[in-house]
């Protein structure tokens, strides 16, 4: 087991409400990455947060928000959401100086 | 720009038969590569990685920087190893994912 758990697993949402997913990161794994997954592709990095701090962003708009916290959780806030933000939303923590990741079981967004 | 190609979706072997997964990239400098795995119902999980050099479940993937590759293989498939793989590279904070492939190891 690595450690990383996401909540919650599913979630529905209407176009133009927001979100909050939430990620437990493994401890001592001070940073944390955000992905999106939609259907039948690889990942997309979101963000990146390395000690509360953002250090990082892939091609996703400012509606995509995230924040760390010091007991190795965080969030990945969605605002105004859109029928193409459906996918599948991964978080994976690891530890500052190693680049393996280690990934949470995701969150499953539908937005109608 | 940096970019992980995985030309299969899809790849469907006899059990006991030769598997290998095909991945190129695109990267200027050394690139550091990782196959990751994901099993019906379970979270992504590292199968292995370039720099360790390691051999895990049988399989093993050998970086061809001159033809850009980082092909994953295993000798003689197992059924146990019908899962999705992933290929993926890191730069820049972040890792970029070739799309996957399916491999359906048939009894």
């Amino acid at each position: 087991e690595t450690g990383v758990t996401q909540s919650p697993t599913h979630l529905i949402k209407t176009r133009g409400q927001q979100v909050t997913l939430r990620c437990s990161s493994q401890s001592g794994h001070n940073t944390v990455s955000w992905y999106q997954q939609a259907l039948g592709q690889g990942p997309q990095f979101i963000f990146q947060y390395y000690r509360e701090e953002e250090n990082g962003r892939g091609n996703f708009p400012p509606r995509f928000s995230g924040l760390q916290f010091p007991n190795y959780s965080s969030e990945l806030n969605v605002n105004a959401l859109e029928l193409d933000d459906s996918a599948l939303y991964l978080c994976a923590s690891r530890p500052t100086f190693d680049t393996e990741a280690f990934f949470g079981q995701g969150t499953r967004l539908t937005v109608v | 720009a940096q970019r992980v190609t995985q030309p299969e979706k899809l790849l469907s072997v006899f059990k006991g038969a030769p598997v290998e997964l095909k991945c190129n990239y695109s990267y200027s400098g050394s690139p550091e590569l990782f196959w990751y795995v994901q099993y019906s119902r379970q979270r992504l999980q590292l199968l292995l990685r370039h720099i360790s050099r390691e051999s895990i479940k049988g399989f093993t993937a050998d970086l061809n920087k001159g033809e850009t590759s980082f092909h994953l293989k295993k000798p003689f498939a197992q059924e146990e190893d019908s899962a999705m793989y992933y290929c993926a590279l890191y730069s820049n904070y972040q890792l970029i994912w070739g799309a996957g492939t399916k491999l359906i190891i048939k009894p």
